[in-house]
């Protein structure tokens, strides 16, 4: 257990459906991360946010919606989305995004497994 | 785009064997990390190396970094079953202070008994 918990960890919605993905870590981090990995294709960054502000959005469609209330939780709201949507959602986070220049260890949930049918 | 590339895309080995998996990249980093995924679960971190060391040891696993030739190799010593996975090198853009990481396609490892 790395300390990220995810849920749920399966998912089937319509494209007409509206769901969240739920992350939280319980390792006193400052730094959160949304990331899709879809077969065939390298893991994707969608998001960041640093003390619940988001510092990246990596051109990721409107349907996808974060929200970072605290430190702890992340969530990922889903709406209207498409078949190719379907993949393993990943939450991360770590102590901060940089540590002394470095980009920090980051600490993966095991993921959402979402079909979008 | 900075996107690493690993190879080969896939490593069949008996279990004693070594395993090297190659990791290039485009741009400058600051860093370079090393993570492992099971079969569809999250991700675990192996191991950084930073831009001005050129190699690191952690237990059974060996980490080279050629920044001149943009290139990272990961070393598993004496595999064993529990090995099997699939690897992937991360890089961080030496530009970027918001923490993202590149993932390369990664390296499918199976590792028999």
């Amino acid at each position: 257990e790395t300390g990220v918990t995810q849920t749920p960890r399966h998912l089937v919605m319509g494209m007409t459906n509206k769901k969240s993905l739920k992350c939280e870590q319980h390792l006193g981090h400052n730094a959160m991360y949304w990331y899709k990995q879809s077969a065939k294709k390298p893991l994707e960054l969608m998001f960041v946010y640093n003390f619940k502000e988001q510092t990246e959005n990596n051109s990721v469609p409107s349907r996808f919606s974060p929200e970072c209330p605290n430190s702890s939780h992340l969530f990922l709201h889903l709406h209207t989305l498409q078949p190719e949507d379907s993949a393993l959602y990943l939450c991360a986070s770590s102590q901060e995004p940089m540590v002394a220049g470095v980009t920090d260890t980051q600490y993966f949930g095991p993921g959402t497994r979402l079909t979008v049918l | 785009s900075q996107q690493g590339e690993e190879d080969p895309q896939a490593l069949s080995i008996q279990e004693g064997e070594n395993a090297t998996m190659n990791c290039s990249y485009k741009t400058s980093i600051n860093n370079l990390q090393w993570y492992r995924q099971n079969s569809g679960r999250g991700l675990v971190h192996l191991i950084l190396i930073r831009s001005n060391e050129r190699e690191k040891h952690s237990g059974r696993l060996r980490v080279t970094l050629d920044t001149s030739k943009k290139s990272s190799s990961l070393l598993i010593t004496a595999s064993r079953a529990a090995d099997t996975a699939s690897y992937f090198c991360a890089t961080a853009d030496g530009s970027s202070n918001t923490g993202k990481l590149i993932f390369g396609q990664g390296t499918t490892l199976q590792v028999k008994p």
